[in-house]
């Protein structure tokens, strides 16, 4: 079985400033990382996903992760934040094995940009 | 185009009664999913379906049912309605070849 931590909650940031969100993950298995990411009353997104090959993964609107196997994490990173990167953020994993597709969600981090 | 849609978006209700949610997606996928997102942004899957048969069926209470018609659509059909069921309800298909799940924009349910 697998499990995804997001170790914040919430991270205020100022606009401009870099970001940092975590997410450590548990597995027995080999596995695939993913970050969504929901605004306001919308669905979720993919903003990058991890499957093989390089560890730094880059995804939409400036965010990159980086996987850490010996770590067990994939922090989201963004060097200069936006007004518009207001959401919830959340980190998933999913198990190469798992055939039913099942992918775990962590409880999300609200990123709250301040002007 | 929408990807993936849900009707309706919002659904406000009494406690008992019984209401269904259809989700519809266009991207020829053939893995659906039905998750619920309490009010602390909490994301949990509750089924998911691929091509018409369900293969994740999750601790959910029996009031919940999901049917799917047809691998376009995967409905969600609530029994006897309760407060704790309150929560927004995301409809989401999968590409394999990305691994990838794409959500719909969810349909916000408040029982009272």
């Amino acid at each position: 079985a697998q499990s995804v931590t997001q170790l914040d909650s919430q991270v205020p940031v100022f606009e401009e400033a870099p970001v940092e969100l975590r997410c450590n993950y548990s597995s027995s298995v080999s596995v695939y990382l993913f970050w969504y990411v929901q605004y306001p009353n919308q669905g979720l997104q993919l903003l990058l996903k991890y499957l093989s090959g390089s560890t730094l993964v880059k995804g939409i609107n400036g965010f990159e992760a980086e996987f850490n196997k010996s770590q067990t994490s994939f922090h989201l990173r963004k060097p200069s934040v936006h007004i518009s990167d207001t959401a919830e953020y959340f980190c998933a994993v999913k198990g190469w094995h798992s055939s039913a597709s099942k992918i775990i969600f962590g409880s999300g981090t609200r990123l709250s940009i301040r002007p | 185009d929408t990807a993936v849609s849900q009707t309706p978006k919002y659904l406000v209700t009494q406690m008992g009664n019984d209401k269904s949610i259809k989700c519809e997606q266009n991207l020829g996928h053939d893995t659906m999913y039905w998750y619920k997102q309490d009010s602390k942004k909490f994301l949990k899957i509750m089924f998911s379906y691929n091509n018409k048969e369900l293969i994740i069926n999750e601790t959910v209470p029996n009031r919940f049912s999901p049917k799917s018609p047809d691998k376009a659509h995967l409905n969600l059909h609530i029994n006897s309605l309760e407060l704790g069921d309150s929560a927004v309800y995301f409809c989401a298909s999968r590409s394999p070849a990305q691994e990838t799940q794409y959500f719909g924009p969810g349909t916000r349910l408040l029982v009272l």
